[in-house]
């Protein structure tokens, strides 16, 4: 069936950089989102790709795709404590229903 | 400024009364979606839309409705709410065309007694 798996807790120093880990089960995905969620607030779409891509850059921010794997990631370059937040990935699952299946979240821990 | 809005932000009520949380999207999304977040469950979709007048079930739907009769609303019905529908409430949309991105609300904390 449809899983989404992360670790949920990472702890890192500000200026480091961070690295957060998702695996998923289904290979007939096609797109795949990383999400923040800051206390108290919805969801912000942070970036995605698309399921024939390894790589995509978006300032300071790095997602990796091993879809022989099943693997994504998404590394935040210089993590500042603004970074700070619970991280989601999540897969569209194919057809029309549009859902997207999430993982646990990770929570970031930035300290100064 | 593009967003989806949801009212209300929080909303504590008794088993059995009949409540709304409305959602609203000025983006001319054709797509949109009610997820309820848990602790220890993650996002789990209730309901979805892929236009006016095209609803849906997820994968946890009971005791829940939704309608939408305008393509900018898709408010969430609970008939008759009961403890087990205590939760957080994000109302998402997006185009249906890829990249699919799906834009969240900021979430309804619902607390029934």
């Amino acid at each position: 069936g449809e899983d989404v798996e992360q670790s949920l807790f990472l702890s890192v120093r500000e200026g480091d950089s961070s690295v957060i880990n998702c695996t998923y089960t289904d290979s007939s995905s096609t797109y795949l989102y990383w999400y923040k969620q800051e206390p108290g607030a919805g969801l912000q779409l942070l970036t995605y790709i698309f399921s024939n891509m390894d790589m995509k850059q978006d300032q300071r921010l790095t997602v990796l795709l091993n879809k022989k794997d099943k693997h994504l990631s998404l590394r935040i370059a210089d993590t500042q404590t603004g970074d700070s937040a619970i991280y989601f990935c999540a897969e569209r699952t194919p057809g029309n229903t549009g859902k997207l299946i999430f993982g646990q979240g990770t929570t970031l821990q930035v300290k100064p | 400024e593009a967003q989806v809005t949801q009212n209300p932000r929080y909303l504590i009520t008794v088993t059995g009364k009949k409540l709304t949380v409305t959602c609203s999207q000025n983006m001319n999304h054709e797509y949109m979606s009610w997820y309820r977040q848990d602790p220890g469950l993650g996002l789990r979709q209730i309901y979805y839309s892929m236009n006016v007048e095209v609803t849906d079930k997820g994968d946890v739907p009971e005791g829940y409705k939704v309608s939408r009769k305008e393509k900018r609303n898709f408010p969430l019905i609970l008939e008759s709410p009961s403890p087990n529908q205590t939760s957080l409430y994000f109302c998402a949309s997006s185009l249906s065309t890829g990249p699919y991105e799906q834009y969240f609300g900021p979430g309804t904390r619902l607390t029934v007694t």
